[in-house]
């Protein structure tokens, strides 16, 4: 599976836009793109997932770049509960039904 | 909603112990993980099932066994427990994705500590 970058940490003012990026430059036509996050002391809960179009759902947006080497996860109106370790998680068909999550951004939401 | 249940939150045992970690999940999922969380290494997966008495191991199965006897049960089986074990571990379940989804759903965690 294709290696991802995210930043260690970031903040973000409550009520606003958080947008978390992610760097998988070497992500091959078969992998999609999954988005993971782990409140502190909870299991990781699932986000979102694309291939190669943007996508929406209740919790958040998935933007991946057209040559799908990065993407950003966009939490629209960031709440407190929103403080989370973020996953991005690139996995190939190919590898099965494994996941393989790296460190994350541990994303912190500020009164 | 999905949802995996493990037999217990926080658990202490000492070293030599024979640990039993439970997991259930009520979805029907065929597939079943145990992954254990430590600061800075992020989760590293131990052992995976994707049907009743099939295992495979994941990136670190020493020192761990599993039992999948019933589809919606995975047991991590530690055989002689030892301190270096102490760790947070999570079960997640997951339908079998052939493309895209396949997203797994999480327990809430065991917090093992081998004293």
């Amino acid at each position: 599976d294709a290696k991802t970058t995210q930043p260690p940490s970031m903040d973000c003012a409550e009520g606003r836009a958080a947008n978390l990026p992610c760097n998988h430059s070497t992500i091959s036509g078969n992998e999609y793109v999954y988005w993971y996050r782990q409140i502190h002391s909870q299991g990781p809960q699932y986000i979102i997932h694309g291939l190669k179009n943007n996508e929406t759902n209740e919790m958040a947006s998935l933007i991946i770049t057209e040559d799908r080497k990065s993407s950003t996860l966009i939490l629209p109106h960031a709440t407190l509960r929103d403080t989370a370790v973020y996953y991005c998680i690139v996995r190939s068909v190919n590898t099965g039904n494994q996941f393989y999550f790296g460190t994350g951004t541990s994303l912190t939401v500020i009164p | 909603d999905v949802k995996v249940t493990q037999s217990s939150r926080y658990l202490v045992k000492r070293t030599g112990e024979k640990v039993f970690l439970e997991c259930v999940q009520d979805m029907d999922h065929e597939n079943m993980f145990w992954y254990r969380q430590d600061p800075g290494l992020g989760l590293r997966l131990i052992y995976f099932s994707y049907d009743v008495k099939m295992k495979e191991k994941g990136d670190i199965p020493e020192g761990y066994s599993v039992s999948r006897e019933k589809k919606e049960r995975f047991s991590l089986i530690l055989e002689s427990a030892s301190t270096n074990q102490t760790s947070m571990y999570l079960c997640a379940s997951s339908l079998i994705a052939v493309l895209g989804g396949g997203e797994q759903y999480f327990g809430p965690g065991t917090r093992l500590t081998v004293t």
